[in-house]
């Protein structure tokens, strides 16, 4: 297996609601990502998970909170977001202590906050 | 902190023409791999090929070519025989011998039959 899947494709989700975003891997990976892409821009980074312990956090707001229950999945949990928040958000996963063999990447969540 | 610079925004290029995608970048390491990667409208990155900084060749991949110069910073990207699948963004990226990806602005190429 080398993909990353994430799941919804699509989400459309009010100011107030709750929802998650899901990614798995099954390539051993032990560190994943979560990334913003707004259109026609480059990826940005929001959170870094090595060996299942958050080793990076880009100054995210709060509305968003990730989670690694595992070596496999990756969740980011919204609440309270704001319509300058939709855009597509990407999973990625690498296998660590080299960056020579890139990133693997989802094919995103497309997110639309209303 | 490195930087990732593509200065073409964007590029258009005849069926079964050649295209180069430039890209520059900054850095003060000497151990690091660079990336093209692809991003079809179907929204997936696509890894197209990876250069090793301390290797002198040239990446090739397929119809994909790779014009490195470390001295001058420099990492296009080379497509041959292009294809309207290769219609997509295109972001080179930097990666440092940690974990660490960092994008260029993109280049959007459109392939026009």
């Amino acid at each position: 297996d080398t993909e990353v899947t994430q799941t919804p494709k699509h989400l459309v989700m009010g100011m107030t609601n709750k929802k998650s975003l899901k990614c798995e891997q099954h390539m051993g990976h032990r560190a994943m990502y979560w990334y913003k892409q707004k259109a026609k821009k480059p990826p940005e980074l929001m959170f870094v998970y090595s060996y299942e312990k958050l080793s990076i956090n880009e100054s995210v707001p709060s509305r968003f909170s990730p989670e690694c229950p595992n070596s496999s999945l990756l969740n980011l949990h919204l609440h309270a977001l704001q319509p300058e928040d939709s855009a597509l958000y990407l999973c990625a996963s690498s296998s660590t202590g080299t960056g020579g063999k890139g990133y693997t990447f989802g094919s995103g969540t497309r997110l639309t906050v209303v | 902190a490195q930087t990732v610079t593509q200065s073409q925004p964007e590029m258009s290029v005849q069926e079964a023409e050649t295209v180069t995608l430039s890209c520059t970048y900054d850095t003060s390491e000497n151990n690091y791999y660079l990336f093209w990667y692809k991003q079809p409208p179907s929204r997936q990155m696509i890894l197209v090929i990876r250069q090793e900084a301390y290797k002198q060749q040239n990446a090739t991949e397929n119809r994909f070519s790779v014009n490195f110069q470390k001295a001058a910073k420099s990492f296009s990207l080379k497509i041959s025989d292009s294809q309207l699948g290769d219609t997509a963004m295109y972001f080179c990226a930097f990666n440092n011998a940690g974990n660490m990806l960092t994008f260029g602005g993109g280049t959007r190429l459109m392939v026009k039959p």
